[in-house]
Order: structure tokens, then sequence, then C-alpha cells
């Protein structure tokens, strides 16, 4: 089954700690995955995708296939990086069809 | 300002009554979608439309249709909503090649 786990609900961290936000995913195929932040009053926009290898923000995330995870990071977090943070999968790579699979989200809250 | 609309944001209905919230996009986008959030469940994909007169269904599509007669517009249709589609619901839309989805403001709904 296809399927993408957050499993934390809530993750608190103090302003210039480190952050990882923890994705995994189930998908026997070759997926593209993605990171979408929703900040409050906001809508959900996309952070960044595996395929692109880029930094937006600060944030990092790596595929790692063998491990089946999309973990997202950043070295330092700031305030401005509270919001509620969604893991996706797309589970036909580039075919292209519109499906994605949302994981079920993680509240960032960095504290000041 | 390229966008994605939907209305209303806001809606209290009764159970049983038929209603439709409005997505369109000024995108030309080929692709749509429409999500459920829900507390600890995420977004669930419920439809998703590749064109016009080109739909499927997504991971929670029971109680739900949708229709796609042009381009720009995908109406969600709750032929007899019951308490358990209140929700919080997007719609997206993205093009075709480019797996990024453009996310609507959200719409409110509380079935009573």
């Amino acid at each position: 089954a296809q399927r993408v786990t957050q499993p934390e609900k809530l993750l608190s961290v103090f302003k210039g700690a480190p952050v990882e936000l923890k994705c995994n995913y189930s998908y026997s195929g070759s997926p593209e995955l993605f990171w979408y932040v929703q900040y409050s009053r906001q809508r959900l926009q996309l952070l960044l995708r595996h395929i692109s290898r880029e930094s937006i923000k600060g944030f990092t995330a790596d595929l790692n296939k063998g491990e089946t995870s999309f973990h997202l990071k950043k070295p330092f977090a700031q305030e401005e990086d509270s919001a509620m943070y969604y893991c996706a999968l797309s589970p036909y790579g580039s075919s292209n069809t519109g499906k994605l699979i949302f994981g079920q989200g993680t509240t960032l809250q960095v504290k000041p | 300002e390229a966008q994605v609309t939907q209305n209303p944001r806001y809606l209290i209905t009764v159970t049983g009554k038929k209603l439709t919230v409005t997505c369109s996009q000024n995108m030309n986008h080929e692709y749509m979608s429409w999500y459920r959030q829900d507390p600890g469940l995420g977004l669930r994909q419920i439809y998703y439309s590749m064109n016009v007169e080109v739909t499927d269904k997504g991971d929670v599509p029971e109680g739900y249709k949708v229709s796609r007669k042009e381009k720009r517009n995908f109406p969600l249709i709750l032929e007899s909503p019951s308490p358990n589609q209140t929700s919080l619901y997007f719609c997206a839309s993205n093009p075709r090649y480019q797996e990024t989805q453009y996310f609507g403001p959200g719409t409110r709904l509380l079935v009573l």
C-alpha cells in the first residue's frame, strides 16, 4: 500500500537549535517526494521536492531509498519556521497524474 | 494574480441538504484535485482530474462527486452531506509535467 508516515504530531525546539522532521514512505516503485508547508493563516505551499535537490529557506531533505525516508532538516531553526509541515508522495514519479499522498503532518513550534 | 479560488470559504449546513463547493484556477492548469484536512489524518485526496471530462477517485471519494466540464473549474458536490464530512476542504491545481500543486485558501464545512 502507498503510505506516508510522519511519526511526530508536534515538534518543539528553541530558536537556533537543529530541526529534523521525519517522513517515512511505503511505495514499491520510484516515487517523487515533496515537503509542503502551511504557515498560520496562509495557503499550503510547496517547500521543496527531492528531485530538485535544492535548499529552500535553509531546509534540505534527502531521499534515502534504503530506509524509505525523506526527512526534512534545518541546522538552525528560526521563529518564522513555525508552521505545519506535510510530507507528500507522488506514486508515479515523472508520469504526472495529479495523485498525491500526504502524511499526517507535523507542527513545528520554534520557541524564542 | 495567478491563483486558485474556492467558494464559499465557510459553510454550515444540515444533514442531507445538497451542496456544492466551487473551485476555479486562472493558470490554465490541466490537473486539479480536492482534499480534505482532518486533525491527526493530514490531507487526504478525494478526487482528482487530469483534464476536462477526465476524473479519478483519490483515497476518500465516498460521499462526494466532482465534474470537470471546463478546464478552469472543478466543483465538489456533496449530494447528501453527513456529519462525518465536517472538515476543511482544499482545492489544488498543477500543470501537466509539473508535480507542484497550487492550493486554494480552503473551505471550512460544518454539517449538523
